[in-house]
């Protein structure tokens, strides 16, 4: 069945460093890629998203870039603020009798200090 | 986007009662899901809620723990019944949006503890 790694966390930074989240998917067809972002106490908001090979999506200084040959979507920002402390998390959407049923890694927790 | 509204937002329950999720929607959706996330833990998928139709459980969930309700395309429950210390989790209720890629639009939660 369609699965989704990354990378354990916690991942813990300090403002102003690099950040990479490794993420790898194993899927039938051609999946969508998403990451979603979970401030503390709060539900799951999505973050970016690619519908197919070499797209990239980005938003709020995030990106990643579908890679179908190596079958990841690494989530990278250049510059980490305290403010970006969340749980991230890699998700796929793949066909599956008709509907779409999203798969969703672990979820890996950034922690950025001031 | 889709827009999804979930009451309670939080709330403490008493062991053995129930509680009932609602869940809704601001455009008619065909999909929706609900998903458990306990402390620390990622997205666990409880059923998939068509309107008009029984939902699909996963594996390990069933009807007589959390039944669910889709009465029209805006709207659905989830009630958690009998509860135990170890339903104290994150309910999630989310909708498919085809015409967007496919993406997975989540409401805010429901947290709920269970004492």
């Amino acid at each position: 069945g369609d699965s989704v790694t990354q990378m354990e966390g916690p991942v813990t930074l300090s403002e102003e460093a690099c950040l990479t989240i490794n993420c790898t998917y194993t899927a039938t067809g051609y999946p969508s890629l998403f990451w979603y972002v979970q401030y503390p106490g709060e539900g799951l908001q999505l973050l970016l998203k690619a519908t197919k090979a070499d797209d990239k999506g980005s938003n709020k200084g995030f990106e990643a870039t579908y890679r179908k040959e190596t079958t990841s979507f690494h989530l990278e920002k250049g510059s980490v603020q305290v403010s970006d402390s969340a749980v991230y998390f890699c998700a796929l959407s793949a066909p599956s009798g008709g509907s779409y049923i999203p798969t969703f890694g672990r979820g890996t927790s950034l922690i950025v200090h001031p | 986007s889709a827009v999804i509204s979930q009451k309670p937002s939080r709330d403490i329950c008493q062991r053995g009662t129930s509680l009932t999720i609602q869940c809704q929607v601001d455009s008619q959706v065909t999909m929706m899901f609900w998903y458990r996330q306990q402390p620390g833990q990622s997205l666990t998928l409880i059923a998939t809620a068509n309107q008009g139709s029984e939902a699909t459980y996963e594996s390990g969930f069933v009807i007589d723990k959390f039944p669910i309700s889709r009465p029209n395309l805006t709207f659905s429950t989830l009630t958690v019944s009998n509860m135990s210390p170890e339903d104290s989790s994150i309910y999630l209720c989310s909708v498919e949006d085809l015409g967007l890629g496919n993406t997975i639009y989540f409401g805010e939660g429901s947290w709920l503890t269970v004492v």
